[in-house]
């Protein structure tokens, strides 16, 4: 099987504007978990996604956003760009009958 | 509120040299305790999941056990190429893992 994939690899942008991030599940799993990591938080919890509706959300302002599709793809989109949201963007795709979940290999986002 | 603490922060051995991460945890309703890899610039790797107390699970030079409050992560004759960050996390009644800072393990030559 195909292991989570996620584009871009890397992105650069400046203060002030948006970004859309995308991951691929692995096939046949429906909940995609998005997590941003940084160096000094480690790895907080964003969003989740099952069957295109979000199920858990954690403590991030509004301007993280995301969604998914009904092939199970997700997209999360940061509005607004603040210096601070440079991180490691990590998507991670579960089945719902088990619990561990499969990380991608992550989107570098660094904010100027 | 789920909790995991990870020690020690970076942990460097020799190559051959034996050693354990511990990872402590407080969380309601234990769903599973998860081990990943982590190098450097790339997403964390699924290694076990632990469900109860007693537990234990190998894989190569690893073996992850698991206490009511405790897991650790015996790392036997460590190479070179095990070295990377160590993630512990636990799934609580909420589903969402809550995940430790890790342990940064550096094995020398």
């Amino acid at each position: 099987k195909a292991g989570v994939t996620q584009t871009p690899r890397y992105l650069i942008k400046t203060r002030g504007q948006q970004v859309t991030l995308s991951c691929s599940p692995i096939s046949g799993h429906r909940s995609v978990s998005w997590y941003q990591q940084t160096p000094g938080q480690g790895l907080q919890f964003l969003f989740e996604y099952f069957s295109e509706t979000q199920r858990n959300k954690g403590n991030f302002p509004g301007r993280f956003s995301g969604r998914q599709f009904s092939n199970s793809r997700s997209e999360m989109n940061v509005s607004t760009l603040e210096l601070g949201d440079s991180a490691l963007y990590l998507c991670a795709s579960r089945d719902p009958t088990e619990n561990e979940q499969f990380f991608g290999p992550g989107t570098r986002l660094t904010v100027l | 509120e789920d909790q995991v603490t990870q020690s020690p922060e970076a942990l460097r051995l020799q190559e051959g040299e034996s050693s354990s991460l511990n990872c402590s945890y407080t969380v309601s309703g234990l769903r599973g305790l998860f081990w990943y890899r982590q190098d450097p610039g790339k997403g964390p790797e699924f290694l076990f999941t632990l469900y109860s107390a007693g537990e234990e699970k190998e894989k190569e030079r690893l073996k992850a056990t698991l206490t009511k409050k405790e897991s650790f992560l015996h790392i036997t004759a460590p190479k070179p190429e095990d070295s990377a960050t160590y993630l512990c996390a636990v799934g609580g009644g909420s589903y969402i893992p809550t995940f430790g800072r890790g342990t940064s393990l550096i094995v020398h030559p």
